[in-house]
């Protein structure tokens, strides 16, 4: 199975500042999507972001953008002007293209939480 | 609100019991999926249904069963509990099965303690 993995357990942005969020993953795919989904405290997971990784341009929801290197195998998530309202646990996750034993299921990082300070 | 209703929001029990836990999914949606959150392990996909059948298993337990009816909702049931199957268990539905038929929407949780 894909692995992805978050190597930042925990990170720290002071309100209206810019915060990025790493992610790699492993995978002998070409063609697959990925995720970046917010769980805040009330625990239900919000997708934030998706990237087709056919595609070069990066994705871009408001303050929410990737940096989709897909050579590299990294899909970071940009916050800018960061909220109070940004804090969450954040977990990256990855779904292939194509069929394989656990399906269509998304495969997720670990997470990192995410600290917005005023 | 994503539309996926789960029940119990939160449920104790001892060892050794049995638990169900329900969940609706999305108007429409036929897809079901079952994870399961816990500290050590993170989000662990257990079982996917589409349409009443079973269509994808992860890693889930032979203690572990579910099933989608006929009216697409969908039940997990969790035999012989030990301590370790306390998580938060998370329902997910989209439309299809597909490599890209919609997105992935969650339910707010069912939290299982078992003591």
């Amino acid at each position: 199975a894909q692995t992805v993995t978050q190597s930042q357990p925990e990170m720290s942005v002071q309100e209206a500042e810019t915060v990025t969020l790493s992610c790699t993953y492993d995978t002998s795919e070409s063609d697959y999507y990925l995720f970046w989904y917010k769980q805040p405290p009330s625990r239900q997971m919000i997708l934030v972001i998706r990237q087709e990784a056919y595609k070069q341009q990066n994705a871009t929801e408001n303050r929410f953008s990737v940096n989709f290197q897909k050579a590299a195998k990294s899909f970071s998530l940009k916050i800018s002007d960061s909220q109070l309202g940004d804090a969450a646990m954040y977990f990256c996750a990855y779904r292939s293209a194509q069929k394989s034993n656990s399906g269509y299921a998304l495969n997720f990082g670990k997470g990192t939480s995410l600290l917005v300070t005023p | 609100d994503s539309g996926v209703t789960q029940t119990p929001k939160h449920l104790i029990t001892a060892t050794g019991q049995r638990v169900t836990l329900r969940c609706s999914p999305r108007s429409g949606d036929l897809s079901v999926y079952w994870y399961q959150q816990s500290l050590d392990q993170g989000l662990q996909f257990l079982i996917q249904y589409y349409n009443g059948e079973e269509r994808a298993k992860g890693n889930i337990l032979e203690r572990f069963s579910a099933q989608q009816f006929p009216d697409l909702h969908s039940e997990l049931n969790l035999s012989s509990l030990e301590l370790g199957d306390s998580a938060l268990y998370f329902c997910a539905s989209r439309l299809g099965t597909g490599g890209n038929t919609g997105e992935l929407f969650f339910g707010e949780g069912s939290r299982l303690t078992v003591l």
